[in-house]
């Protein structure tokens, strides 16, 4: 199993430019989410998803759009970049059946916008 | 909104000897706290968690201590190794599909 697979590894954008973060996941996970991770604040919640066509906004969903049409992918969107927005972007998912709560992590992508 | 503070943000330790890092929570209805490692250049990796219905868990050098009435869990590392430095974050989880607020982090320093 790859687990979570995030791509690309590393991006600069110049504000107002749009891109997709790609993240995949091979162990058949309901439950999806994405993160930002600031220095000093810990990781905190963009958006997630319980399964493909369920998606819904965590702490700080705004400029970021995500779509489920599969179980495997959740990709996040960024419509107009802003310099607030660089960041690193984990994508994480979990199973939601048999009790466990561990979410897996993806290898993160470091995102500066000029 | 709801929050975890953690504390401290930087503990240096002396290689064997023990290290203690210390969360708090505001949501009354949170009932799963788990601790996540955090290596340079990596993702979270989940180390421990707990449950709302029970006080402590241990595995090997690694222990979670939670007090509900105070709104108050705590990571224990015994016998701290070179590998175990890195940065520890705690959380807490509310809404009904768990999702997790998570504390500030805690960079763990061990010196030889």
């Amino acid at each position: 199993n790859a687990g979570v697979t995030q791509t690309p590894k590393f991006q600069v954008l110049k504000t107002g430019q749009s891109m997709t973060l790609q993240c995949a996941q091979d162990m058949n996970h309901e439950y999806m989410s994405w993160y930002r991770q600031d220095p000093g604040m810990g990781l905190r919640l963009i958006h997630y998803s319980v399964g493909a066509g369920i998606t819904d906004q965590g702490e700080v969903p705004n400029g970021y759009n995500v779509s489920r049409s599969t179980t495997e992918d959740f990709p996040l969107r960024l419509l107009s970049a802003a310099p607030s927005q660089t960041s690193v972007y984990f994508c994480a998912s979990r199973t939601v059946a048999g009790g466990s709560y561990e979410q897996y992590f993806g290898p993160g992508t470091r995102l500066t916008v000029t | 909104g709801e929050n975890v503070e953690q504390h401290p943000s930087t503990l240096s330790v002396q290689e064997g000897d023990s290290a203690v890092i210390k969360c708090t929570y505001s949501d009354s209805a949170s009932n799963y706290f788990p601790w996540y490692k955090q290596e340079l250049g990596k993702g979270p990796q989940l180390i421990i968690d707990i449950r709302s219905n029970v006080g402590e868990k241990k595995d090997q050098r690694i222990a979670v201590t939670l007090n509900k009435t105070a709104k108050h869990f705590s990571l224990h590392i015994t016998e701290t190794q070179p590998e175990d430095s890195a940065v520890y974050f705690c959380a807490a989880s509310i809404g009904s599909n768990y999702q997790l607020i998570w504390g500030a982090g805690t960079k763990l320093i061990i010196k030889p």
